[in-house]
């Protein structure tokens, strides 16, 4: 059984700060990572996804992949209230998901 | 391009009856996922059909069950229904199902309640 863990936060930053999302995984094997947005009631959507090590950047959007220390990132510059929601860490080609980290952005 | 449908969107069902969900892919998507959603349990993947075949099962009961057809439609089916299955059920399509990207695109969702 693959592990993907996040903290459930709830994470709270003042607008047009950054806020940083984390999620470690255990399966070593792990190839594709991914980064999803669900609003309250609504379906989760992909925000990002990232194969290799290093930085990848889309928008305000940073993922960040570190394969040795098994961990990947999501970074968001400039937070927005309309950034308020529940960020979900996938990994590898099941899909399995970490429980969520709850951001809220503040006015 | 319509984007992935699940009927019905809220079910209230009783103990013990079961239930079938339905998913359309998106036109041209081969693999369709299940997964479930609890507010304690996260996201928690079923399993995935490609090719009208179950390729991948998640640790759910045998309760839970589920099929493909050739147009790459997709049932769950859920018997002897208890208290605990009342959870969000989404579908997610995918294109290019390989180790290396696998990104879905979910379904709206069905909202079942047990009784």
């Amino acid at each position: 059984q693959k592990e993907v863990e996040q903290n459930s936060g709830p994470l709270s930053v003042p607008e047009g700060a950054i806020a940083s999302l984390n999620c470690t995984y255990s399966d070593r094997g792990s190839q594709s990572f991914f980064w999803y947005r669900q609003y309250s009631g609504k379906s989760p959507e992909l925000i990002m996804f990232i194969y290799s090590n290093g930085d990848k950047e889309d928008g305000r959007f940073t993922a960040q992949l570190n394969k040795a220390s098994q961990y990947v990132s999501l970074l968001i510059r400039d937070s927005q209230p309309s950034d308020s929601a529940t960020y979900l860490c996938a990994v590898g080609n099941q899909f399995y998901f970490g429980t969520g980290t709850s951001l809220t952005v503040i006015p | 391009k319509a984007g992935v449908t699940q009927t019905p969107r809220y079910l209230i069902k009783t103990r013990g009856q079961q239930v079938t969900l339905s998913c359309s892919p998106i036109s041209g998507h081969r693999s369709v996922s299940w997964y479930q959603q609890t507010p304690g349990q996260g996201l928690q993947f079923l399993f995935e059909y490609f090719s009208e075949t179950q390729r991948n099962k998640g640790n759910f009961p045998g309760r839970f069950s589920g099929r493909q057809f050739s147009n790459s439609r997709s049932e769950m089916n859920v018997s002897t229904l208890e208290l605990g299955d009342s959870a969000l059920y989404l579908c997610a399509s995918s294109i290019n199902p390989t180790d290396w990207a696998y990104e879905q695109y979910f379904g709206p969702g069905t909202r079942l309640t047990v009784t």
